[in-house]
């Protein structure tokens, strides 16, 4: 049962453009949402977060948005470029509901950043 | 400087077989994790440990035993391998319990079961 969900298995985008990767959810009761991104051969690494009660997080080239009603949430790269080329993973927590020590990860974007 | 290290980086051994996965962090973290990735790229967790006590159990068969000697440490032990425990495993640490607190892995211990 996915209840984190990233249907682009891979995004391939020109340097310099926006880059978008996608996540949805299932699970009403999570309320607080990661992005982290990975290199080949090394563990993930936080990226980016946002709780619900936020609808855009941004950090330098980074934004999340979260739209709770599609429970949807979208990562923005601008610009990108091709040290961003790495899996990303989507991960959501429910800090409200009591498991709020578990991260439920999708299956991650594979990001690539053509020069 | 390794922030979250895990030993060996690479296994493959033989159906049946005993092995072990050390992960260590110099963080001063109080949270350590495992998580598996497996062929179908889902990172799922397996165990929390929170100062050397379990707090998660993820429905983990038996046959994998977490053991926390101290904070620092939490290594990872299976027994009577089996070809489905070939994955990647992955360690990672927090300063607390709490999923808001960024959380750091390691990278990776890739275990391959013949």
């Amino acid at each position: 049962d996915q209840q984190v969900k990233q249907n682009s298995p891979s995004l391939s985008v020109q340097e310099g453009r926006i880059s978008i990767l996608n996540c949805d959810y299932t699970n009403s009761m999570f309320d607080y949402f990661l992005w982290y991104k990975k290199y080949p051969a090394e563990g993930p690494t936080f990226l980016i977060s946002i709780s619900s009660i936020k609808d855009k997080n941004e950090d330098g080239r980074f934004t999340v948005f979260l739209n709770k009603s599609a429970k949807h949430l979208s990562l923005h790269i601008v610009p990108s470029q091709p040290g961003d080329s790495a899996v990303y993973f989507c991960a959501a927590s429910a800090v409200g509901g009591g498991s709020n020590y578990k991260l439920t990860f999708g299956k991650g974007t594979l990001l690539t950043v053509n020069p | 400087d390794t922030a979250v290290s895990q030993t060996p980086k690479y296994l493959v051994t033989q159906m049946g077989n005993d092995k072990s996965i050390k992960c260590e962090q110099n963080l001063g973290h109080d949270t350590m994790y495992w998580y598996k990735q497996d062929s179908k790229k889902f990172l799922k967790i397996m165990f929390s440990y929170n100062n050397k006590e379990l707090i998660i159990n993820e429905t983990v068969p038996n046959r994998f035993s977490p053991k926390s000697p101290d904070k620092a440490h939490l290594n990872l032990h299976i027994n009577s391998l089996e070809l489905g425990d070939s994955a990647v495993y992955f360690c990672a640490s927090s300063p607390n319990i709490g999923s808001t607190d960024t959380q750091y892995f390691g990278p990776g211990t890739r275990l391959t079961v013949l």
